[in-house]
């Protein structure tokens, strides 16, 4: 199982460019979720997604908007960057059943923007 | 809202020396308090508190939740220099579903 992953690993926009993060898992979870992460700031939620084809705001949704075509894919989409967009992203997962709390976490996406 | 504050932020120690990590939260209707450790890229999770438990080891690592005083510590015993991470801690609370509300983080670092 390859659990959750992330493309691209890394990149680079300049102000006003769109662009599409993928997050994938293998591990057939119902919830799905996106974070930032800024130093001094832990974790912040941008979109969460508790089924195929439903999504919701999170705790700093302004200038993200996410999909949930299918159960095993979540896309976070910038529409037109900003400096304050750059950040490391991480998408996690986590399962209905028993623990639902415990989530897991795909290595990340760095993206700058200039 | 929902609100989770670590300290300290930053820490270093030496290896063999214990330390104490201390969260604490101000939620409605706590449900759960889960500890993760993140070192170079994505948060690995450690331990998961519930009113029910108030306490988790797992060999040098230990974590207790204080529901009166709506804190928890996690503390680590014999440090080593592999020990050198950030640790989370975030709290799901009644209205929430399986959000997680992350605190700042405290990294630690543990030198030979």
């Amino acid at each position: 199982n390859a659990g959750v992953t992330q493309t691209p690993k890394f990149r680079v926009l300049k102000t006003g460019q769109s662009m599409t993060l993928l997050c994938a898992q293998d591990m057939n979870h119902e919830y799905m979720y996106w974070y930032r992460q800024d130093p001094g700031m832990g974790l912040r939620l941008i979109h969460y997604s508790v089924g195929e084809g439903t999504t919701a705001k999170g705790e700093v949704p302004d200038g993200y908007n996410v999909s949930r075509l299918k159960k095993q894919n979540f896309l976070l989409g910038l529409e037109s960057a900003a400096p304050s967009q750059t950040s490391v992203y991480f998408c996690a997962s986590s399962s209905l059943g028993r623990r639902p709390y415990e989530q897991y976490f795909g290595p990340g996406t760095r993206l700058t923007v200039t | 809202e929902d609100k989770v504050v670590q300290s300290p932020l930053s820490l270093v120690v030496h290896e063999g020396d214990t330390v104490t990590l201390n969260c604490s939260y101000e939620v409605t209707n706590f449900r759960s308090l889960l500890w993760y450790k993140q070192e170079k890229k994505a948060p690995t999770f450690l331990f998961m508190l519930t009113s029910s438990g108030i306490e988790k080891k797992s060999g040098r690592l230990s974590s207790i939740l204080d529901k009166k005083e709506l804190s928890s510590i996690l503390n680590i015993t014999a440090t080593q220099t592999g020990d050198s991470a950030i640790y989370l801690c975030a709290v799901v609370a009644g209205t929430s579903g399986s959000r997680l509300t992350f605190g700042e983080g405290t990294q630690l670092t543990v030198n030979p």
